[in-house]
């Protein structure tokens, strides 16, 4: 298993620019989530979704969105970069029905908005 | 709201000392909650997780937690620091009957020779 991959690596935008990170797992996980991490503010919640075709806001949405149209994808759009939202973006997925929430992370795209 | 809070944004210690890294949350119910390693350029990796069983929880690496519902504190640490054991840690609470983390703000260890 491939567990949690996200593409790209590394991205430098420039404002305005839109683009998409894909994220993709091979565990059959039915919860993904999108998050941010910020220096000194730990990792924060775009965007996460329960199940194939379902989203919902997480705690810093604004700017973003998200598509979650194969269960094994959990796509996040930009479609306006702004400098703001130069950070790090993690995805992470959750089998269903563990009542665990144990987060498996992939290993997070490097982004840059100038 | 559910929150957790780090006690302290760096700690240093000598290799072999002992390693204490602090975790508080506020919670009216006792929630589930995560200690998360984080390596140099890489994804979070999870060290241990309590889920209402033994309130001395074992991880990986040596690592261990105790919750304390008094204090409302999960406060990780190890008896003996190694050098690969540097990267920062984050705490984590998954709020009762929630599908979400609520992530601490992180401590980065630095183990010191």
């Amino acid at each position: 298993n491939a567990g949690v991959t996200q593409t790209p690596k590394f991205r430098v935008l420039k404002t305005g620019q839109s683009m998409t990170l894909l994220c993709a797992q091979d565990m059959n996980h039915e919860y993904m989530y999108w998050y941010r991490q910020d220096p000194g503010m730990g990792l924060r919640l775009i965007h996460y979704s329960v199940g194939e075709g379902t989203t919902a806001k997480g705690e810093v949405p604004d700017g973003y969105n998200v598509s979650r149209l194969k269960k094994q994808n959990f796509l996040l759009g930009l479609e306006s970069a702004a400098p703001s939202q130069t950070s790090v973006y993690f995805c992470a997925s959750v089998p269903y029905g563990t009542g665990l929430y144990e987060q498996y992370f992939g290993p997070g795209t490097r982004l840059t908005v100038t | 709201a559910q929150s957790v809070t780090q006690l302290g944004s760096h700690v240093s210690v000598s290799e072999g000392a002992l390693v204490l890294l602090r975790c508080n949350y506020s919670s009216s119910v006792p929630p589930y909650l995560f200690w998360y390693v984080q390596y140099p350029n890489q994804g979070l990796q999870l060290l241990l997780k309590y889920t209402s069983a033994a309130t001395l929880v074992k991880g990986i690496n040596g690592f261990e937690a105790e919750f304390k519902k008094s204090e409302t504190s999960f406060h990780l640490t190890k008896p003996s620091a190694h050098m690969s054991d540097a990267a920062e840690y984050f705490c984590a609470v998954s709020p009762y009957n929630t599908d979400k983390l609520i992530f601490g703000t992180g401590t980065r260890l630095q183990v010191f020779p």
